[in-house]
């Protein structure tokens, strides 16, 4: 079952703008992990953090957690054509070992 | 260069055709797993590995089988394919729950099975 659900499920922006999308899930995890897919092509892992943390930078992106919750949101600062991708949350439960990943959020990115 | 490597990339084969798609990775890991991709439902886990030998089920696993000889290897297996499982496939690995690098992808097999 999917543990992480995004939102919005698509989202449109100007070069330059931010973007935010969120992820909320059902149960007590170890970490969540975001993770950029350009059109067909494999996954590629943008950042992690922990369940104990509550806010990571990496470059333009900003990532925080709120256990409380149970919600993420990542965000993209001054946005650039090449961010134009599908971006998934996923995340590893505290009892288990399994990466689930949610539905994706469709970020384009306008010139 | 460290990497996932799937393949084939593509595939196309007739209902009740035994196939294998290979993974491999080079980086030592220890945690192994596949997922397929279908429209609106994003990526869901067939199996995974923990190690050598060691092997579960993830959210769907029926129609497939896996196996974990070595540690580089995790093959995905389908023994009679049907038409729904149709599907793009990825291939990822990683140094298991506690790292901090998430996981690495292969770059995708996407099968047709009519």
């Amino acid at each position: 079952s999917q543990q992480g659900e995004e939102d919005p499920q698509a989202l449109s922006i100007q070069e330059g703008e931010n973007a935010t999308m969120n992820c909320s899930y059902k149960t007590s995890i170890n970490n969540l992990q975001w993770y950029r897919q350009n059109s067909g092509r494999g996954l590629v892992h943008l950042i992690l953090i922990r369940s104990n943390e509550r806010e990571k930078h990496s470059g333009r992106l900003r990532v925080t957690l709120d256990t409380s919750k149970k919600s993420s949101s990542l965000l993209i600062t001054a946005s650039r054509a090449a961010d134009t991708a599908s971006y998934f949350c996923a995340t590893v439960p505290s009892n288990d070992y399994k990466l689930s990943f949610g539905a994706g959020t469709t970020v384009t990115v306008r010139a | 260069e460290a990497q996932v490597t799937q393949n084939p990339r593509y595939l196309i084969t007739v209902t009740g055709k035994k196939l294998t798609v290979t993974c491999s990775q080079n980086m030592n890991h220890e945690y192994m797993s596949w997922y397929r991709q279908d429209p609106g439902l994003g990526l869901r886990q067939i199996y995974y590995s923990m190690n050598v030998e060691v092997t579960d089920k993830g959210d769907v696993p029926e129609g497939y089988k896996v196996s974990r000889k070595e540690k580089r290897n995790f093959p995905l297996i389908l023994e009679s394919p049907s038409p729904n499982q149709t599907s793009l496939y990825f291939c990822a690995s990683g140094t298991g729950v506690m790292t901090n690098y998430g996981y690495t992808f292969g770059s995708g097999t996407r099968l047709t099975v009519v």
